[in-house]
């Protein structure tokens, strides 16, 4: 089975920061995800990469295939991206589904 | 599209209850999955479908949980009888693909069992 550590597991930072979150798995994989749970609980996918690097708005991911490590950057932070991200990856240890961190609690402060 | 569709949102109900959770994905989303979330154990996948057919139930904890999809555009989750640990927040989704395709998640079902 793979395992999956996320860091840091909580978080907090001022408006404008930089932030990074850091996840690490020990088995190859397909794909990993990003996700974004916000306190009321509904989960958002925010990207899915095998490769290389995404990006969309504030938002940057990347992933060392190699290294079996992927980071989540957020550029210019604001309050409204305080909420739980979740690492999650495909494949690996004979598992078909998703293996799950157990997320990172961010909160940003005005 | 309406994104993928859960019910109940919230359930509150007894030890020894039957607890039915349902879900519609999103039209022309081939895979269907259960997650369920605890705050000890975090996200869990509990079982997921391709085209109907249940493919990997091996999340499922035991005989008390079962899960059908009789149709392309319908799931169930079921848990009878249900005990105080079944308490979770239980979350459909959809994907097109199962190697590459983005996943959409439901609102969630909170369940308590007393």
């Amino acid at each position: 089975k793979n395992e999956v550590e996320q860091s840091p597991q909580n978080l907090t930072a001022q408006e404008g920061e930089f932030i990074t979150i850091n996840c690490s798995y020990s088995v190859g994989i397909s794909a990993l995800h990003w996700l974004q749970q916000h306190p009321g609980g509904g989960i958002v996918s925010l990207f899915m990469l095998s490769s290389g690097k995404k990006k969309h708005g504030r938002l940057i991911a990347t992933i060392n295939i190699q290294e079996k490590h992927s980071s989540l950057h957020i550029t210019a932070s604001h309050p409204r991206d305080s909420a739980v991200y979740i690492c999650a990856v495909k494949g690996g240890g004979g598992a078909d589904g998703l293996t799950f961190g157990k997320g990172t609690h961010l909160i940003i402060q005005p | 599209d309406a994104g993928v569709i859960q019910s109940p949102r919230h359930e509150v109900t007894e030890m020894g209850q039957e607890v039915t959770l349902r879900c519609k994905p999103i039209s022309g989303h081939d895979y269907l999955f259960w997650y369920r979330q605890t705050m000890m154990r975090g996200l869990e996948l509990l079982i997921y479908f391709n085209n109907n057919v249940p493919i990997d139930d091996s999340g499922m904890p035991e005989d008390r949980f079962s899960a059908k999809m009789p149709n392309a555009s319908f799931s169930t989750l079921k848990i009878q009888p249900s005990e105080p640990r079944d308490s979770a927040v239980y979350f459909c989704a959809s994907s097109l693909a199962i190697n590459t395709g983005e996943l959409f998640f439901g609102e969630g079902s909170r369940l308590t069992v007393l």
